[in-house]
């Protein structure tokens, strides 16, 4: 069964609105979830760190106001587009580890369209 | 840091035929795992291969560490092997994943 639920799976938001997008790790508690970008075509780049309890690490070039993380609790992560806008829409995909040294899982991924 | 290459980028396969998809580093890395990216975008872990050989099935992979690279093999194709395989890595101690580009597979009848 599925490790890692994402929710939604496909979003359709106007300019200037807001979209939230939930993490969820089904089968164990996670300290760390990971956000990822993919454009089309492309491969997976690392956005942000998501970090239970505190604030979550952007990777460089990767604005913190306009993707906000939070990870309230050990099985839940959202990422909340701001203000988003038509060169916001891509594919963005969580993922969990069960612990070092072992396999990453990812969620089915959000397909944000900004019109 | 660590760059991904992987080879090649896209491949067209007549069903039931095999094929060697590969990934090369440029530095050593830890943590390497091959994953399946389906049409609709779902990642699925294939293998969590740092050195060895894994086999599940139809799939199997192999990483050579000291020469720095990791290989899947598919065989008997299928068309629901079509999709985008990743090879990704993570250094040691970190669970960030630093990904190749894929190899586009279409497997047709």
């Amino acid at each position: 069964g599925a490790v890692v639920s994402q929710h939604p799976s496909r979003v359709i938001c106007k300019s200037g609105t807001s979209v939230k997008i939930e993490c969820r790790s089904l089968d164990f508690q996670a300290t760390t979830m990971f956000w990822y970008r993919q454009f089309p075509k492309q491969s997976l780049m690392l956005m942000a760190t998501s970090n239970e309890g505190s604030k979550a690490t952007y990777e460089q070039g990767v604005e913190k106001d306009k993707f906000l993380i939070n990870h309230a609790s050990l099985t839940l992560s959202t990422l909340t587009v701001t203000s988003a806008h038509p060169e916001d829409s891509s594919f963005y995909i969580c993922s969990v580890w069960r612990g070092l040294n072992t396999e990453a899982f990812f969620g089915q991924g959000t397909r944000l369209t900004v019109v | 840091g660590i760059q991904v290459e992987q080879s090649p980028p896209d491949l067209i396969l007549q069903e039931g035929a095999n094929s060697t998809l590969r990934c090369n580093f440029s530095d050593s890395v830890n943590n390497l795992q091959w994953f399946h990216q389906n049409p609709w975008g779902q990642l699925i872990n294939l293998f969590y291969i740092p050195s060895g050989t894994k086999q599940n099935g139809r799939l199997s992979a192999t990483t050579v560490a000291t020469e720095r690279y990791s290989l899947l093999y598919i065989s008997s194709s299928q068309t629901t092997d079509s999709g985008v395989y990743f090879c990704g890595h993570s250094g040691a101690g970190s669970y960030q994943l630093t990904f190749g580009k894929g190899t586009k597979l279409s497997v047709i009848p």
